[in-house]
């Protein structure tokens, strides 16, 4: 069965540097959330999108913003990152009205 | 959304059932009760999740009481691989609206 896709799976940039994540929800999923979770944390939420619109909004950074697609693939773009933005970054996607998120396997960002 | 409360560990022995409780005393009456673990590192991966009535699925059952402030995961016979940490959350089933992971339990089962 399909599952989330995220890209890429490691990414090391310097500070001050941008990155860029990806993520491609499970075909018929109408809402993605993005998570970041720093070493030895709890998942943290950072933003949804439902049908490309966002729908909820956690502790994103201003630097941070994400956006979803026609295609429903979703990106989360990162400015100016600090060395505090290492974290792994989750992305699930949902079916509207049903209760399981199913995760992707995450991307391990380092920054230096 | 209701807050819970989990005990912080736990151990289990392998092939026993491990009962993974969860206090909700402020839940409203259209929230649901959703379990979710995470092995290390990896993406959190859904359990279970009911409204009032107990339930069960291939991984587990989940237990919730009458008046609903609290409820129980069972996982009948753990196994090593069921080591991880164990969040249960209390929602209303909005589209969108995230879910609040942790704290959990770090569910340890032991050889």
């Amino acid at each position: 069965a399909a599952g989330v896709i995220q890209s890429p799976r490691h990414l090391i940039k310097e500070k001050r540097e941008t990155a860029t994540l990806k993520c491609y929800p499970i075909p018929r999923h109408d809402t993605v959330y993005w998570y970041q979770q720093g070493p030895g944390q709890d998942p943290q939420f950072l933003i949804s999108f439902y049908e490309k619109m966002q729908s909820d909004k956690g502790s994103i950074p201003d630097r941070f913003s994400a956006q979803q697609f026609s295609d429903y693939h979703s990106e989360l773009n990162m400015s100016s990152l600090e060395l505090g933005d290492s974290a792994l970054y989750f992305c699930a996607s949902r079916r509207a009205y049903t209760g399981e998120l199913f995760f992707g396997e995450g991307s391990r960002l380092t920054v230096l | 959304d209701a807050k819970t409360t989990q005990p912080p560990s736990m151990d289990c022995a392998e092939g026993r059932a491990a009962n993974l409780p969860c206090n909700h005393s402020t839940i409203s009456g259209n929230e649901y009760v959703y379990w979710y673990r995470q092995i290390h590192s990896q993406g959190p991966q859904y359990i279970i999740h009911g409204l009032k009535n107990n339930e069960t699925n291939e991984m587990a059952s989940l237990i919730i009481t009458e008046d609903r402030k609290s409820s129980t995961l069972i996982l009948p016979h753990a196994t090593l691989r069921d080591t991880a940490v164990y969040y249960c959350i209390v929602r209303v089933d909005h589209y969108g609206q995230n879910f609040v992971f942790g704290p959990g339990t770090r569910l340890s089962v032991l050889p």
